[in-house]
């Protein structure tokens, strides 16, 4: 079965300063999709940013960007310029390419500081 | 631009009680779910359907009933309430297969108290 972990509980940033999310996960599959969610006190849940496991590339949006490590199994997400807009839950969500379910993990909460 | 709406949003019900949580889209997406997360948790999937007329079980589907009579509506029922329900509860969709690519949408999420 498929696992993620998100080992931080919390974390917390300066506003302007960088921020980087850990995530890890589990799986015997070659394909599959990693996803970051965000998901503010409104608990609306809110995509960030997404990566095929077949590209090399990292994935980037604006200020966001992931550092994808498929032999390590680990997905990280960088926030750069914190803003306090960005203060949220953010979950590592995962799924087999092709299959219909996500697995999340348990979330981490980010604490913008101004 | 209404996307995923869930209805209600907070609700408190005792021990025994019934209720369904209503949840409807109008971007005429096929898959719709539903999912609940517990405190500190991720979202576990409760049920999910790829169409009018047929649903099937997710992770979590014990104490949950769901039926999809239309492409538009996705309701989740609690026939006999317990403690271990008390949970917030999402409702998403999107136009076809996740594997395809297609995004998830989620709704603002319904807050249930079972007491």
């Amino acid at each position: 079965a498929q696992t993620v972990t998100q080992s931080q509980p919390e974390m917390s940033v300066q506003e302007a300063e960088t921020v980087t999310l850990s995530c890890t996960y589990d799986t015997s599959e070659s394909d599959y999709y990693l996803f970051w969610y965000k998901q503010p006190p409104s608990r609306q849940m809110i995509l960030v940013i997404r990566q095929e496991a077949y590209k090399q590339q990292n994935a980037t949006e604006n200020r966001f960007s992931v550092n994808f490590q498929k032999a390590a199994k680990s997905f990280s997400l960088k926030i750069s310029d914190s803003q306090l807009g960005d203060a949220a839950m953010y979950f590592c969500a995962y799924r087999i390419l092709s299959g219909n379910k996500l697995v999340f993990g348990a979330g981490t909460i980010l604490r913008v500081k101004s | 631009n209404a996307g995923v709406t869930q209805t209600p949003k907070f609700r408190i019900l005792k021990i025994g009680q019934s209720m369904t949580l209503q949840c409807t889209q109008d971007m005429n997406h096929n898959y719709m779910y539903w999912y609940r997360q517990d405190p500190g948790m991720g979202l576990k999937l409760i049920y999910y359907s790829v169409g009018a007329g047929i649903t099937d079980k997710g992770e979590v589907p014990n104490g949950y009933n769901v039926s999809r009579s239309t492409t538009e509506d996705f309701p989740l029922r609690l026939e006999l309430a317990a403690p271990s329900q008390t949970s917030v509860y999402f409702c998403a969709s999107t136009m076809g297969r996740l594997s395809s690519g297609n995004t998830i949408y989620f709704g603002e999420g319904s807050w249930l108290t079972v007491v």
